[in-house]
């Protein structure tokens, strides 16, 4: 049971441009959302995360947005950079639980 | 700062052999532990993860096996390693029940041939 999809495996953007990898999970339990970007042969690095008490969350290039009713969330990255092309992973998670259950990945190119 | 070790970098063992791989943690106590293990292609499979010293809860029965014999020390073991075994392995480290970000060392690269 994939309780947190991500159903677009790959991605390519043009540089400047912006990037929106997308999310959908199915445990109305979770509360907490986070996105992690992944380069190869590297562990994942803890990019932002969110809140259930939020729809929107802001950090420099990055925004994650929240949409609770549809169980959705995105990751918006503006202005692509040649830097940010590597494996985005959303994740999520619920208020005492220890764990994270993660999407299977996005991979994103950013055509120069 | 807290920093997290993750040894070897890379490991090619023969099919029955066994394994053991090491992760520490500096700049923290008491952490949440965990052991992911990414096959080719796929995504991010918790292992094993633990909330203390001797602690540990398995999330897939197979032929690994995970301890704490310290607080800021997880090991992943195998008396017999499998093909199907071969994979990237990440150790993280998380703040405990306050906190859900998940912080990943470096990772291991093990090829069972």
């Amino acid at each position: 049971d994939q309780q947190v999809k991500q159903n677009s495996p790959s991605l390519s953007v043009q540089e400047g441009r912006i990037s929106i990898l997308n999310c959908d999970y199915t445990n109305s339990m979770f509360d907490y959302f986070l996105w992690y970007k992944k380069y190869p042969a590297e562990g994942p690095t803890f990019l932002i995360s969110i809140s259930s008490i939020k729809d929107k969350n802001e950090d420099g290039r990055f925004t994650v947005f929240l949409n609770k009713s549809a169980k959705h969330l995105s990751l918006h990255i503006v202005p692509s950079q040649p830097g940010d092309s590597a494996v985005y992973f959303c994740a999520a998670s619920h208020f005492g639980n220890e764990k994270l259950t993660f999407g299977t990945g996005t991979r994103l190119t950013i055509i120069p | 700062s807290q920093t997290i070790h993750q040894w070897p970098a890379t490991l090619v063992q023969p099919v029955g052999s066994p394994l053991s791989l090491e992760c520490t943690v500096e700049g923290t106590s008491n952490p949440n532990l965990y052991w992911y293990r990414q096959a080719a292609g796929r995504g991010l499979q918790l292992l094993f993860y633990s909330v203390g010293i001797g602690q540990i809860s398995s999330e897939v029965p197979q032929n690994l096996s995970a301890s704490r014999p310290q607080d800021r020390q997880f090991i992943l073991s195998s008396k017999k390693l499998l093909l199907s075994d071969s994979g990237f392995y990440l150790c993280a480290w998380s703040g405990g029940t306050t906190t859900y970000e998940q912080y990943f060392g470096p990772g291991t690269r093990l090829t069972v041939t």
